[in-house]
């Protein structure tokens, strides 16, 4: 069973409006960590923003800010005010905790495309 | 300074022979791993090291064999390339803090077999 599952394979938003990536995930563990990178065309891969599955408040930096909805198992990735430079793949992933030393499960990611 | 740095960026080679590629982080994480990403850009766990120890050893061929000399490094050696292992390779490390978690990837290695 898919993990992480990421709906949109593609997006569109217009420069300086907001836009919403969409995770929802799936565990048993009560204890999990939820991420999302962005990996530009250059290929790097760059850590955005951090959720623990106890944080009681949604994680924030900067202009990202993640949607955590723990009922639904949704960690949604808002960016505001978007910029020609987040066109890029995202991919949201999740490490289960209290398996010891797990490692990233990654969705299969979403494909951004700010117009101008 | 890189936090995490692989050697090489780019591997061409063909069919059968053996190749190595090198990451270092200067991050003094304790945990290491080594993710492939196919030609869909679907990234899969292959390795992870803690504290030089493997931990993980996901479904990957025994062609792949990771070193981890130290905390701070861990190679990744593949024998007999097969045209499947063209993707990309990235190490990352990790870390616990206070406040969470934070996994750095390296630049990744582009590997094509041929």
């Amino acid at each position: 069973a898919q993990k992480i599952t990421q709906t949109q394979p593609g997006m569109f938003v217009q420069e300086k409006e907001a836009v919403t990536l969409d995770c929802t995930y799936d565990t048993s563990d009560p204890s999990y960590g939820l991420f999302w990178y962005k990996q530009p065309s250059s290929g790097e891969m760059i850590f955005l923003i951090y959720q623990g599955s106890y944080d009681q408040q949604n994680a924030t930096e900067g202009r990202y800010s993640l949607n955590f909805q723990k009922a639904r198992k949704s960690a949604n990735l808002v960016i505001s005010a978007s910029q020609l430079g987040d066109s890029a793949m995202y991919f949201c992933a999740m490490r289960e905790l209290d398996s010891g030393n797990t490692p990233l499960v990654f969705g299969k990611g979403t494909r951004l495309s700010v117009i101008a | 300074d890189t936090a995490v740095s692989q050697t090489p960026k780019y591997l061409v080679t063909q069919m059968g022979n053996d190749k190595s590629i090198k990451c270092e982080q200067n991050l003094g994480h304790d945990t290491m791993y080594w993710y492939k990403q196919d030609s869909k850009k679907f990234l899969k766990i292959m390795f992870s090291y803690n504290n030089k120890e493997l931990i993980i050893n996901e479904t990957v061929p025994n062609r792949f064999s990771p070193k981890s000399p130290d905390k701070a490094h861990l190679n990744l050696h593949i024998n007999s390339l097969e045209l499947g292992d063209s993707a990309v390779y990235f190490c990352a490390s990790s870390q616990w803090a206070e406040g969470g978690e934070t996994q750095y990837f390296g630049p990744g290695t582009r590997l094509l077999v041929l």
